[in-house]
């Protein structure tokens, strides 16, 4: 069985950092693409991150260019956003989503980021 | 990277169909045949009912049915049933491997 774990949400302060983690399991995580998607109180979806299964290819949305790093741990099985500059804008459910060509087919049950003075 | 631009609500009763339009552009609906289409029920994580415009994964009822015209993508659900209230949203792959979603839809079951 498919499982993704999302694990590191919290509240910090404006301009601080956070580091999110998604664990995965059930799956060869090193052939799968992997995305972080997010979703502010109330509102949409809005795709946030990818990353190729090597983990030599990123991209992001221009919202958080600059400000957020994918990166992922094939021998543990994990992937993980790094959340710099962080502003009142960014705050939402973040949810980790394996990626297959802009399907995502399972996603894990999301982690609050509260960015709030 | 726009968002594609869906109705804010639709409406049916029991037994009938609804149709929810998701509206891009030649940059991501209509460049591609990788659309999916995500039911999200309150306080749940979404769940993908549609993908590559078309195809439903399994477990998903074939009530549920994709299709695409140029630009605008769409979901039908016929026979609709209490358990399809819900939020969904369409997304697209929008090139350069980046992906963008809909502005969601609540359906209602009157």
């Amino acid at each position: 069985e498919v499982q993704l774990v999302e694990s590191g949400g919290g509240l910090v302060q404006p301009g601080g950092s956070l580091r999110l983690s998604c664990a995965a399991s059930g799956f060869t995580f090193s052939n799968f693409w992997m995305s972080w998607v997010r979703q502010a109180p109330g509102k949409g979806l809005e795709w946030v991150a990818n990353i190729k299964p090597d983990g030599t290819v990123k991209y992001y949305v221009d919202s958080v260019e600059g400000r957020f790093t994918i990166s992922r741990d094939n021998a543990k099985n994990s992937l993980y956003l790094q959340l710099n500059s962080l502003r009142a804008e960014d705050t939402a459910i973040f949810y980790c989503a394996r990626d297959a060509l802009g399907n995502f087919d399972f996603w894990g049950q999301g982690t609050l980021v509260t960015v709030s003075s | 990277q726009s968002v594609l631009t869906q109705p804010r609500s639709v409406s049916g009763s029991p037994g009938q169909s609804v149709t929810i339009s998701c509206t891009g552009t030649s940059s991501d609906v209509g460049g591609y045949n990788y659309v999916s289409w995500y039911q999200q029920h309150p306080g749940k994580a979404p769940k993908l009912m549609i993908y590559a415009v078309t195809e439903r994964p399994s477990g998903v009822p074939d009530r549920f049915f994709g299709s695409k015209s140029g630009n605008t993508a769409s979901l039908t659900i016929s026979g609709l049933q209490a358990e399809d209230e819900a939020d969904y949203y369409c997304c697209s792959f929008a090139g350069s491997d980046t992906d963008v979603f809909g502005t969601g839809t609540r359906v209602t079951v009157l």
